[in-house]
């Protein structure tokens, strides 16, 4: 039974399109997580939200919006896609934000054309 | 700000040697230090978590261990298998709001 899951495992969609991606987590965390893992591989935080609440944004383009209706969700979407935008998007959770464990979901390879 | 580095790159050994990781970071001051792998396409699997009042975790044939005040983590694995290969990858926690830093990995290769 998957921890954390994302779906869809690949995305591949035009410039300019509006789209999602959902991040489901069966850990009873109450933290989840958005990473962007760039061509180089380097992995870099997006959001963060505890209980629902966002806790952490980095400087992100406004174009990207996470949602998180209940603790076990937090879906990313991202409006106007840009070729940029394409990456690996990982979603991830832990136990609160102090420091225990992070689990992460298998990826979503979005990309642009 | 926190700047993690993981060398070597990458890394090939033959079957059965003892693989060895490092990885360090600039600022001393963290939370906790937490060891990764991911295997091609695949998402990250947690294999060790140190907090930093410790000194070295262990689970099977990994062994990671933490020198804060030197700003180093060490990764070994006992007697590698062909199954090891994959890329490691070393994340520091800074504080206590889960914002991991995350180095670039070490690709393993072990061959048969």
């Amino acid at each position: 039974d998957t921890a954390v899951s994302q779906t869809p495992k690949y995305l591949v969609t035009q410039m300019g399109n509006d789209k999602s991606i959902k991040c489901e987590q069966n850990l009873g965390h109450d933290t989840m997580y958005w990473y962007k893992q760039d061509s180089k591989k380097f992995l870099k935080i997006m959001f963060s939200y505890n209980n629902k609440e966002l806790i952490i944004n980095e400087t992100v383009p406004n174009r990207f919006s996470p949602k998180s209706p209940d603790k076990a969700h937090l879906n990313l979407h991202i409006n106007s896609l840009e070729l940029g935008d394409s990456a690996v998007y990982f979603c991830a959770s832990s136990q609160g934000p102090a420091g225990t464990e992070a689990f992460f979901g298998q990826g979503t390879r979005l990309t642009v054309v | 700000k926190q700047e993690v580095t993981q060398i070597p790159a990458a890394l090939s050994v033959p079957e059965g040697e003892n693989l060895v990781l490092n990885c360090s970071f600039t600022d001393s001051a963290i939370y906790n230090l937490q060891w990764f792998r991911q295997d091609p396409g695949k998402g990250l699997t947690s294999l060790l978590l140190i907090q930093s009042s410790q000194r070295e975790q262990t689970s099977g044939r990994l062994n990671a261990s933490l020198d804060k005040s030197s700003g180093r983590s060490t990764l070994y694995i006992a007697a590698s298998q062909p199954g090891d290969s994959a890329t490691y990858l070393c994340a520091v926690l800074p504080d206590s709001w889960g914002k991991f830093q995350f180095g670039a990995g070490t690709q393993v290769v072990v061959t048969p």
